[in-house]
């Protein structure tokens, strides 16, 4: 596609409940990004994948926190066990070295 | 390790005066600069890209500079309008692809 789509654009869960968010970036992009931002906040940087390098995952705030990306392609981030806390909007930004960054809408996930 | 400051974090101008953000970083070993636009609750919006060989680049109303040796960006907005009101963020690229954000500027356009 044309831009980075992330689904779904918004979602409500029940404390506890296991969640997974998608990120389809622009085709050929070799970087992927996942941040997350909380209301009123900066971003906060969770996982960075390089071609087929071992992803950084030095910002994930927790075992809980998991992302893969399949095939160079794809890339879903998984939460399990939620807590309130984990409410925030969650950003996927996806670039081919050199030319620039480019970020999806998010997914604005609540924990109630 | 490189690091991203934004002065000022927050501005109030009226419409029409001429913007200006300023993005200053510490190691001049960048591979691009990017300017992105946040609107509240919104996703990012890229604004200019510029490589670490330009020196400008421009696109309407926005300007962007670089100046590696003094490790500074400025972003430039003419004429300002209410619908400017936004955060504007800068991110520094590596070689490797990775990305440093700053903390942003807040800006408030009045009619």
């Amino acid at each position: 596609g044309a831009g980075v789509s992330q689904s779904p654009s918004n979602k409500v869960t029940e404390k506890g409940k296991d969640v997974e968010l998608r990120c389809d970036p622009i085709s050929g992009h070799t970087a992927l990004y996942w941040y997350r931002q909380s209301l009123g906040q900066g971003l906060e940087f969770l996982i960075y994948f390089q071609g087929n390098s071992a992803p950084d995952k030095s910002g994930l705030p927790s075992d809980r926190f998991s992302a893969e990306r399949t095939g160079g392609s794809v890339s879903t981030l998984t939460i399990q066990r939620t807590q309130q806390e984990d409410s925030a909007v969650y950003l996927c930004a996806s670039s081919l070295v050199g030319s620039g960054y480019t970020f999806g809408s998010g997914t604005r996930l609540t924990v109630v | 390790k490189q690091e991203v400051t934004q002065i000022p974090a927050a501005l109030s101008v009226p419409e029409g005066e001429n913007l200006v953000l300023n993005c200053s970083f510490t190691d001049s070993a960048i591979y691009n600069l990017q300017w992105f636009r946040q609107d509240p609750g919104k996703g990012l919006t890229s604004l200019l890209l510029i490589q670490s060989s330009q020196r400008e680049q421009t696109s309407g109303r926005l300007n962007a500079s670089l100046d590696k040796s003094s490790g500074r960006s400025t972003l430039y907005i003419a004429a300002s309008q209410p619908g400017d009101s936004a955060t504007y963020l800068c991110a520094l690229t590596d070689s490797w692809g990775k990305l440093q954000f700053g903390a942003g500027t807040q800006v408030v356009v009045t009619p």
